[in-house]
């Protein structure tokens, strides 16, 4: 299975502070993508990350991807009360089927 | 101007029901999916549509089955509702079914089994 797991289940933080939340994978993966859900909403897509790459930006988000560790890490900088939401990774593997891990629920306190 | 649509937003029924769940999208994509979202927050795609042909039919029940008229519509139908299929229902699209693409959710449809 390439479902993946993020870390932690929950984090909360203050206003201003910055955020990391981790994600694990299983098999080997073409691309990792993660994706905001606010609560009672659809899945906003975030960013996306090739198995080649190692490092992305997008505006206050970073994304880290080591493929010998299979991992990825999702950083929110300067967090705000609006980031408040669950973020999930996903990745594809051989085929184009997207896994979604369990997700970490962001709370930040204003 | 939305991009994926889903109706209806609510549903509940009784056990043993047979009921629908349509969904758009206007954002032009060959490809559709069905996600299902338990209680959990854990997400598991069900079927996906490319070109309105089933190209994912991951192991769920023959109970759900997947309509897709044309390449804007994917629509689910339940038979025999039980109460395990309580549960988010999440289409969404991207512009073609290979690795690279994002995709768009819609709102979602959340259904109750009594």
């Amino acid at each position: 299975s390439q479902q993946g797991e993020e870390d932690p289940q929950a984090l909360s933080i203050q206003e201003g502070e910055n955020a990391t939340m981790n994600c694990s994978y299983k098999t080997s993966i073409n691309n990792l993508q993660w994706y905001r859900q606010n609560s009672g909403r659809g899945l906003v897509h975030l960013i996306l990350i090739r198995s080649n790459e190692r490092e992305k930006h997008s505006g206050r988000l970073r994304v880290t991807l080591d493929t010998s560790k299979k991992s990825s890490s999702l950083l929110i900088t300067a967090s705000r009360a609006a980031d408040t939401a669950s973020y999930f990774c996903a990745n594809t593997g051989s085929n184009y089927k997207l896994t979604f891990g369990k997700g970490t629920l962001l709370t930040v306190n204003p | 101007d939305t991009a994926v649509s889903q109706t209806p937003k609510y549903l509940v029924t009784q056990m043993g029901n047979d009921k629908s769940i349509k969904c758009e999208q206007n954002l032009g994509h060959d490809t559709m999916y069905w996600y299902k979202q338990d209680s959990k927050k854990f997400l598991k795609i069900m079927f996906s549509y490319n070109n309105k042909e089933l190209i994912i039919n991951e192991t769920v029940p023959n109970r759900f089955s997947p309509k897709s008229p044309d390449k804007a519509h994917l629509n689910l139908h339940i038979n025999s509702l039980e109460l395990g299929d309580s549960a988010v229902y999440f289409c969404a699209s991207s512009r073609t079914s290979g690795s690279y693409n994002e995709q768009f959710f819609g709102p979602g449809t959340r259904l109750t089994v009594l």
